[in-house]
């Protein structure tokens, strides 16, 4: 079963600063899902990556899915108390299913 | 966009009792829907495929007869947790498979408290 490691588990940074979590999986990707969830609450879809060296942006946050399709990393610029949350990578199979990572909890510090 | 809804988003039950979850997608057909729980401080872990018209998948793991997944209609699945412990507490969440490859919509979320 393909298993996916996400780093850091838990951020702490100071509100404008740049930061930077990564994902990887045991197998190559077929889809990579970035999503966000407020603590106790539901998913909120940010990204999805599929091709190798794809790159999407969405206002303040930038994802990549490396050459290989094994890694991805999630960039956020210039970070806001907005940014805070719990931030979940997930990857497809042929049947849609989806496996997440451990999820990375940021606190932004304003 | 699509939509999918959780009801009830907070229960509370004894222990013992059973609560049922719904969760509907509003603007599509949802051929597929999965159920995923998530510990506090954890990540999701899916429990369940649910298919329209038929049986739905468990994951290794996960008690069929405890969590009753019943998917009627297109656009409804619902989750049964039958005899409710305390250790079932949890945040439930539903996603409907959408047209797309690998295109899940989540449903917002419910908290199960069992005292």
């Amino acid at each position: 079963s393909q298993e996916l490691e996400q780093s850091p588990q838990s951020l702490i940074v100071q509100e404008g600063k740049n930061l930077t979590i990564n994902c990887t999986s045991s197998k190559t990707l077929y889809g990579l899902y970035w999503y966000k969830q407020k603590y106790g609450e539901g998913l909120i879809f940010l990204m999805m990556l599929q091709k190798g060296g794809e790159e999407k942006s969405h206002e303040k946050i930038t994802a990549k899915l490396d050459e290989k399709k094994q890694q991805s990393s999630l960039h956020i610029t210039a970070s806001q108390p907005s940014h805070a949350g719990i931030y979940l990578c997930g990857a497809s199979n042929a049947g849609n299913m989806l496996t997440f990572g451990g999820g990375t909890r940021l606190m932004v510090k304003p | 966009g699509a939509v999918v809804s959780q009801h009830p988003s907070r229960v509370i039950c004894k222990s013992g009792t059973s609560v049922k979850i719904e969760c509907r997608s509003l603007d599509f057909q949802a051929t597929t829907m999965f159920w995923y729980r998530q510990f506090p401080k954890q990540s999701l872990m899916l429990m369940a495929t649910s298919n329209e018209g038929s049986k739905a998948t468990y994951e290794q793991g996960v008690e069929k007869d405890k969590f009753l997944i019943n998917h009627a209609s297109l656009t409804l699945s619902t989750l049964t947790v039958t005899s409710a412990h305390p250790e079932d507490s949890s945040f439930y969440i539903c996603s409907a498979d959408g047209a797309g490859v690998g295109e899940q919509y989540f449903g917002p979320g419910t908290r199960l408290t069992v005292t």
